[in-house]
């Protein structure tokens, strides 16, 4: 299973870009890239899902670059309600394997 | 989207009882369901893929006998916690994948969540 790193927390402003790095050194070539953002007590949600280049959706974007080897999930104009803790989850859905949550990265974002 | 929910929400119990909780698959079906603990400023923890018709399957260092799966149809999955002792307080999520065209859509729908407080 590619293991993801991400930073633990991130602290930003309301009105700026937030953007959220993912290293996935081992990534296989079957693996996808999801992010998904839980809010405290509730069940994580799903943002977007890429396999390369760029992919952007109603709320964000997500780029990853020609090796796969790390993503960045980027927020435009985060909001107070974009405080959550954001997952980047790797792996082949169509053989189960992208279950594994790394730690997370736990975004503030501040008025 | 696909809606999963779970319930309860909270339950309370004390020491050495059963609690069970509900995860339903309402707008599709769930042929494979999969259960998460999560303990405080904690990532997610998968404890066992809940298959329709089957045996669950159980990640390495949860016991099978303490949380009891089963998935009797294509749009309920039940964990039950047996003999519960505080330890086993948690916030315990389920989630669920569709297929789409020829095969998983990559996405996990979660449920809401169900808290469980041993006292």
């Amino acid at each position: 299973l590619a293991k993801t790193t991400q930073p633990i927390s991130m602290d930003s402003y309301e009105g700026q870009e937030v953007n959220i790095t993912c290293s996935h050194n081992n990534i296989a070539t079957n693996d996808y890239i999801t992010w998904y953002q839980q809010f405290p007590s509730q069940g994580p949600r799903f943002i977007i899902q890429g396999y390369k280049t760029k992919v952007t959706n109603e709320v964000a974007s997500l780029f990853i670059p020609a090796d796969r080897k790390s993503s960045t999930l980027s927020l435009p104009r985060v909001s107070l309600s974009d405080t959550a803790v954001y997952y980047c989850l790797v792996g082949d859905m169509d053989a189960g394997n992208m279950l594994t949550f790394g730690g997370g990265t736990r975004l503030m974002v501040k008025p | 989207g696909a809606v999963v929910s779970q319930h309860p929400s909270r339950v309370i119990c004390k020491s050495g009882t059963s609690v069970k909780i509900e995860c339903r698959s309402l707008d599709f079906q769930a042929t494979t369901m999969f259960w998460y603990r999560q303990f405080p400023k904690q990532s997610l923890m998968l404890m066992a893929t809940s298959n329709e018709g089957s045996k669950a399957t159980y990640e390495q260092g949860v016991e099978k006998d303490k949380f009891l799966i089963n998935h009797a149809s294509l749009t309920l999955s039940t964990l039950t916690v047996t003999s519960a002792h505080p330890e086993d307080s948690s916030f315990y999520i389920c989630s669920a994948s569709r297929l789409a065209g020829g095969g998983f859509t990559g996405e996990l729908f979660f449920g809401e969540g169900s808290r469980l407080t041993v006292l």
